[in-house]
């Protein structure tokens, strides 16, 4: 049920700056985005809120933007340890669900 | 420290009900500021939003699951539930429990529990 497309894939070596789009439609383009990161074996943990904000914790080599109905999110200074699934999310006006993209594996070469 | 934790089946028959709860500490389902919900991740797959329920006990769920989905807060306000029925091959996934809100997103997740739907 993915409205939200993202890349399935994305990689980079350590220390390299990495992005990883979202695109939407309709009401994306005015709501806020979330991403979060899916460690293996773990809960999935938020990463960026209100598009662009990082939670207390969260290092800044995570950051977010968005414009229009494209998001990014982005990671610099790559570590072995961002290694994962990285969804992003938002709330859909008209079919009023929560909706995630399809998730990016990101692998750290 | 927000803590939820699922509990339930591991197992359950196609057609059968799953019946789910997620324990609550570190907060109350009381407070009006954020949503209780249910997201789940089917093998392969990406995440897929369930439901939200509020503490006044209203809840929404996504349409994609056929009005299937049933949700409730528990009396002592420290758990809520989800009960999904007519249960087929294809609801086999992760389920997790989360607090969300509009401003900050699903906040606080649980481990999740698989759920395998199997005769």
């Amino acid at each position: 049920q993915s409205v939200l497309t993202q890349p399935p894939s994305a990689s980079g070596t350590p220390g390299q700056r990495v992005s990883i789009s979202c695109s939407g439609s309709g009401s994306f383009e005015t709501n806020y985005v979330y991403w979060y990161q899916r460690l293996p074996g773990t809960a999935p943990k938020v990463l960026i809120y209100r598009s662009n904000q990082r939670p207390s914790g969260v290092p800044d080599r995570f950051s977010g933007s968005k414009s229009g109905t494209s998001a990014s999110l982005a990671i610099s200074g790559l570590r072995s340890d961002d290694e994962g699934d990285y969804y992003c999310a938002a709330w859909d006006d008209s079919l009023a669900v929560w909706v995630f993209g399809g998730g990016t594996k990101l692998t750290v070469l | 420290q927000v803590q939820l934790q699922e509990s339930g089946p591991g197992l359950v028959k196609p057609s059968q009900t799953l019946s789910l709860t997620c324990i609550v500490s570190g907060d109350s389902i009381n407070s009006g500021d954020y949503f209780w919900s249910w997201i789940r991740q089917s093998p392969g797959k990406g995440l897929e939003w369930i439901g939200d329920i509020y503490y006044s006990g209203i809840s929404y769920h996504n349409p994609s699951l056929n009005g299937r989905v049933t949700m409730s807060l528990d009396t002592s306000r420290t758990q809520f539930s989800l009960k999904l029925n007519s249960l087929t091959a294809a609801d086999t996934a992760v389920y997790s429990c989360a607090r969300g809100s509009f401003d900050l997103g699903f906040e606080y997740w649980g481990q999740g529990t698989l759920v395998t739907v199997s005769s």
